[in-house]
């Protein structure tokens, strides 16, 4: 079967650095996808990967092995702001996409 | 520019009632979905549509059907609304495989 795992809540403080995992078992492998959803909205798009390596966009950056089916998106500088649900996403051999069941991501002033 | 528009944002419906929940686009994406988010689970693929004139079944499509007659609207019908088909329902676009999805602002259905 498919199957992305991501933790259900973390907690993290203003300014620090947090790293949300994101392990995933899927038919094929289309590239992944990090999506940033606030309580009550609609998600949005966030990054992809579909090479290994480092991605970096601001204080966003996102990793991907796919050879360990891995993925993790790191934050810094942390926003009070960046209180949300960050959604892991895989495209499969039919190019649609698993999600994961999100990680809350709390901070504390 | 409006994105995606989905109509309504929410709404209280009876079980049995027939219901259609309307999704618009303005970006001339050929790629339309329907997801459902429930508390717990990852969102949920019901329908999608990789250009006008052409629908497939996503993961959960039991109970909804969709149509996609032109480019900007792909509207999700429920012939005969369940209590288990309570949920956030979300409408999204892209234009290719690798594109990120757009998407509309969730409508909220509550069926009773």
């Amino acid at each position: 079967g498919q199957n992305i795992d991501q933790p259900t809540e973390m907690t993290a403080t203003e300014g620090a650095i947090v790293q949300i995992n994101c392990t995933y078992q899927t038919s094929g492998f289309n590239g992944l996808f990090w999506y940033q959803q606030h309580a009550g909205e609609a998600p949005t798009f966030l990054s992809y990967n579909v090479l290994d390596g480092l991605e970096e966009k601001g204080r966003f950056s996102s990793f991907l092995s796919r050879s360990k089916g891995y993925s993790y998106l790191l934050l810094k500088e942390l926003q009070m702001k960046d209180s949300a649900s960050y959604l892991c996403a895989v495209g499969d051999s039919n190019y649609q996409l698993i999600w994961g069941a999100g990680t809350k991501l709390i901070i504390k002033p | 520019i409006a994105g995606i528009t989905q109509a309504p944002t929410s709404q209280i419906l009876a079980a049995g009632r027939r219901m259609t929940l309307r999704c618009t686009q303005d970006m001339r994406h050929n790629a339309m979905y329907w997801y459902r988010q429930d508390l717990g689970l990852g969102l949920r693929l019901i329908h999608y549509s990789n250009t006008a004139g052409t629908t497939g079944k996503g993961e959960v499509p039991d109970g909804y059907s969709v149509s996609r007659a032109n480019t900007d609207d792909f509207p999700l019908t429920l012939a005969s609304a369940v209590p288990s088909q309570t949920s956030v329902y979300f409408c999204a676009s892209s234009d290719g495989h690798a594109g990120e999805l757009f998407f509309g602002e969730g409508s909220r259905l509550t069926v009773l």
